[in-house]
């Protein structure tokens, strides 16, 4: 059983460059998540997906963008990367939305460094 | 409008001591609340959960958490710590909504001595 997968596991890019985060779950989860992890400010919600063709803005949306063509995979671009979106990247899947008792299931981690 | 915050972002106890971790809570609506744990260069892996049925809660690995409105907490317990038990920790709440909206904690790091 994999649950979650990322790629790539690191990336270090320069600014200004284009940068897909893949995502793919194999639990069949209805609605996904990315967060981004930095030191002393814990998890914070990017974009979020609560099932295949719909998607919304979290907490810290700028300068990224999501896509969910299908269930299972729900990938991360950051257009033009800048400095400040080095950060170790998490994505989670969670069996429905809208509940709010949901387990959230997390990948294993991005950790991208924007030079 | 919802947060948590958890005291202390570093923690040490001696092996086969207590644990606490310290969790409080601000919710405008009735709270879920969520205990995760992080093994470094891991993600996140639920340890317990509290979404208003018993008021104290038990998770994997020996852990347990009491939700106590009337403090607005929901701290993480263990009677006895072993050297697994190193790593981060998370509080977070949720409330139903248009999305599950899972808010947080800063973490608290957990060192367990010899």
């Amino acid at each position: 059983i994999a649950g979650i997968t990322q790629a790539p596991t690191s990336q270090i890019l320069a600014a200004g460059r284009r940068m897909t985060l893949r995502c793919t779950q194999d639990m069949r989860h209805n609605a996904m998540y990315w967060y981004r992890q930095d030191l002393g400010l814990g998890l914070r919600l990017i974009h979020y997906s609560n099932t295949a063709g719909t998607t919304g803005k979290g907490e810290v949306p700028d300068g990224y963008s999501v896509s969910r063509a299908n269930t299972d995979d729900f990938p991360l671009t950051l257009a033009s990367a800048v400095p400040s979106q080095t950060s170790v990247y998490f994505c989670a899947s969670s069996g429905t939305g809208g509940t709010g008792t949901d387990t959230q299931y997390f990948g294993p981690g991005t950790r991208l460094t924007v030079l | 409008a919802q947060s948590v915050t958890q005291l202390g972002s570093h923690v040490s106890v001696s092996e086969g001591a207590l644990v606490l971790l310290r969790c409080n809570y601000s919710s405008s609506v009735p709270p879920y609340l969520f205990w995760y744990v992080q093994y470094p260069n891991q993600g996140l892996q639920l340890l317990l959960k509290y979404t208003s049925a018993a008021t104290l809660v038990k998770g994997i690995n020996g852990f347990e958490a009491e939700f106590k409105k009337s403090e607005t907490s929901f701290h993480l317990t263990k009677p006895s710590a072993h050297m697994s038990d190193a790593a981060e920790y998370f509080c977070a709440v949720s409330h139903s909504g248009g999305y599950q909206k899972v808010t947080f904690g800063t973490g608290t790091k957990l060192q367990v001595i010899p």
